[in-house]
């Protein structure tokens, strides 16, 4: 079964780091472009960044509300994807999730996990 | 930027009647291989968003033939030929050719 299980959410305050990650299963995770997706309470989602494969050198674009800020990384030898948050700023309060794109878009998603940024 | 606009963003819809949700992407989502890359999404209250529509009309694996999706360059269509309970929730379009944006989301709801 394709599994994505995301974890490290939690409070943090303004200014703040956090890091999640991902745990794959159930794919190739070393030929996936994999991505995180958010969702801020009450609203839509919205893509925040995406990392291609080592094929394609493992590439990563950003969103422009988290460029310079996040950073994407990947572990294939643990089938871990990463998402690396700096300078946190309130409007970052959401539900991230992790996703498996093929065909154009997230295939598969995680269950997310709640990042809350107050002080 | 590309900009994905649905509408409507709520639609009461009685059991049994057909629905349909319309996006508008503010480019053509022609990809340069060809493809159209935009997708549909079903989310329903307090769970991850599910793909049922790739590139404009292809469905994911176990989503019902009620849904279907159609359009081209800029305008595309999802329809669920006759809504049934579970089919309550958000949906939203996305565009994968420049990156990826979503759409607002459309509220299903039944009357």
């Amino acid at each position: 079964e394709v599994q994505l299980v995301e974890s490290g959410g939690g409070l943090v305050k303004p200014g703040g780091s956090l890091r999640l990650s991902c745990a794959a299963s159930g794919f190739t995770f070393i030929n996936a472009w994999m991505s995180w997706v958010r969702q801020a309470p009450g609203k839509g989602l919205e893509w925040i960044g995406r990392i291609k494969d080592k094929t394609e050198g493992e590439t990563a674009d950003y969103a422009a509300p988290v460029e310079g800020r996040f950073t994407i990384s990947r572990d294939d030898s643990k089938n871990t994807l990463f998402l690396q948050m700096n300078s946190l700023k309130t409007d970052d309060t959401a539900v991230y999730y992790c996703t498996a794109d093929w065909a154009g878009g997230p295939g598969v998603w995680g269950q997310g996990t709640l990042v809350t940024v107050s002080s | 930027d590309v900009v994905m606009t649905q509408s409507p963003l709520s639609l009461p819809v009685t059991l049994g009647q057909p629905a349909s949700i319309s996006c508008r992407s503010s480019q053509s989502l022609v990809y340069s291989d060809g493809n159209t890359y935009l997708s549909w999404f079903h989310q329903r209250p307090g769970q991850s968003p599910r793909r049922l529509i790739y590139k404009v009309s292809s469905r994911d694996s176990g989503v019902p033939d009620r849904f279907s999706g159609s359009g081209s360059g800029t305008d595309f269509t999802l329809k669920i030929s006759r809504v049934e309970a579970e089919d309550v929730g958000v949906y939203y379009c996305m565009q994968g050719s420049h990156w990826f944006t979503f759409g607002q989301g459309t509220k299903l709801e039944i009357k």
